[in-house]
């Protein structure tokens, strides 16, 4: 089973809907999580960290799931720029290393 | 504030050609550095990371190496590509779990 595991996707999605994503982590130790956005053929930016007592960015919701260990994003009224993969990552305590999911493909149709 | 930089960008290199790839901080002292290689349509894939000067922890043993030779200077190498080698690598810096990336480098190994 891997670390952090995402559905790939795609999700096609039309202007204006509401989508979420799941990312489920193995590990009981996962003490910080993230959400990050990477563009074709860019680097990942950090789209919002994930905290325990869930967080709001606008148009984004992240919510942490211990008990199910999973982690969730969910994006309002969505836009074409919305488009593009969204990446899991889960930072294990006291380790250097974070681990990453492969990332679930968004598509949103205008 | 932080920045990190990278390059170059692109990259085209013969099969069996050495190679070397550049990664420097500013803004901050003795970070985490980390490599990743990314194949297309595919996860991040943690190549090195590194917790100090000369400090190089190994993830996946293959055609590569890197090098810590000043505390905010990280450098990925090969002596001899092979065409497997192509794929976007990327260098990451971390803070309290949160990774900050450069722009990449697009390598194509022909």
């Amino acid at each position: 089973r891997k670390e952090v595991e995402q559905d790939p996707g795609p999700f096609n999605v039309p202007e204006g809907a509401t989508v979420a994503f799941n990312c489920t982590y193995s590990n009981s130790a996962s003490q910080s999580f993230f959400w990050y956005r990477q563009d074709c053929r860019k680097e990942p930016k950090l789209l919002m960290s994930v905290y325990s007592s869930g967080n709001e960015d606008g148009r984004f919701t992240a919510q942490l799931n211990r008990a199910s260990q999973y982690i969730s994003l969910l994006i309002r009224d969505s836009k074409l720029s919305d488009s593009a993969t969204y990446l899991c990552v889960v930072n294990i305590y006291g380790n250097y290393q974070l681990i990453w999911g492969a990332g679930t493909k968004l598509i949103i149709k205008p | 504030s932080q920045t990190i930089h990278q390059w170059p960008a692109t990259l085209v290199q013969p099969v069996g050609s050495p190679l070397s790839l550049e990664c420097t901080v500013e803004g901050t002292s003795n970070p985490n550095l980390y490599w990743y290689r990314q194949a297309a349509g595919r996860g991040l894939q943690l190549l090195f990371y590194s917790v100090g000067i000369g400090q190089i922890s190994s993830e996946v043993p293959q055609n590569l190496s890197a090098s810590r030779p000043q505390d905010r200077q990280f450098i990925l190498s090969s002596k001899k590509l092979l065409l497997s080698d192509s794929g976007f690598y990327l260098c990451a810096w971390t803070y309290r779990g949160e990774a900050f990336f450069g722009q990449g480098t697009r390598l194509t190994v022909v």
